[in-house]
């Protein structure tokens, strides 16, 4: 079955304490992202990727940071969460990447909660 | 900077009727568009993605777009109380993979 998986799909954690939250695609995309969603703001782009190696900034990428070692993986890392980043978080992927007719699929989502 | 608008809603329409979703865009340059169906705490569904001017159908959705007036819609017909979600409208440009989303539109169909 072709999908985009997230781990953890919940995850409570501590100010400073270091985590990763994988995203796995199955269907050979070239581009993926990384978004965060909170009530009024709507979805916002932290990161994305190209493909392999190739990575940069959306719109809200302060305190984040990601990797491309592998065209299925795209971990988002937070170094030093802070309650700010307390959001639900989605990983989504898409083929051609650069092509302007290519659907976005979404990963299920991690709600993220820093005390 | 690129934005997409959507009236936040909510929306009510009763069981049967058609519902009419709006959303206007910033950037000339974006050349498609997209809507995604989101269930509370659920991951965007996509629906219905539309490039030309114009009306596309797909069973109960319809989507039009004008580029003229910057403006995008999506009708649902025969609305069902399974219909009732937020729905999202992006955006994007030739070239770049990056999705403009709006906030979205909640929508809220009565038995």
């Amino acid at each position: 079955e072709a999908q985009v998986t997230q781990n953890p799909r919940y995850l409570i954690t501590v100010t400073g304490k270091k985590l990763t939250v994988t995203c796995s695609q199955n269907m050979n995309h070239e581009y993926m992202s990384w978004y965060r969603q909170d009530p009024g703001l709507g979805l916002r782009q932290i990161y994305y990727s190209m493909n392999v190696e190739v990575t940069d900034k959306g719109d809200v990428p302060e305190g984040y940071k990601v990797s491309r070692k592998e065209k299925r993986n795209f971990p988002l890392i937070l170094e030093s969460p802070s309650p700010n980043q307390t959001s639900l978080y989605f990983c989504a992927s898409s083929s051609r990447g650069g092509g302007s007719t290519d659907t976005q699929y979404f990963g299920p989502g991690t709600r993220l909660t820093v005390l | 900077q690129k934005e997409v608008e959507q009236n936040s809603g909510p929306l009510s329409v009763p069981e049967g009727a058609i519902a009419s979703l709006n959303c206007t865009y910033s950037d000339r340059g974006s050349q498609s568009f997209f809507w995604y169906r989101q269930y509370s705490g659920k991951s965007p569904e996509l629906i219905m993605s539309i490039y030309s001017n114009g009306d596309k159908e797909d069973g109960r959705f319809t989507a039009q777009l004008n580029k003229a007036s910057q403006y995008v819609s999506l009708l649902i017909r025969d609305s069902q109380p399974s219909d009732s979600a937020t729905y999202l409208c992006a955006a994007r440009n030739s070239g770049y993979s990056t999705l403009t989303f709006g906030k979205g539109t909640m929508l809220l169909v009565s038995p």
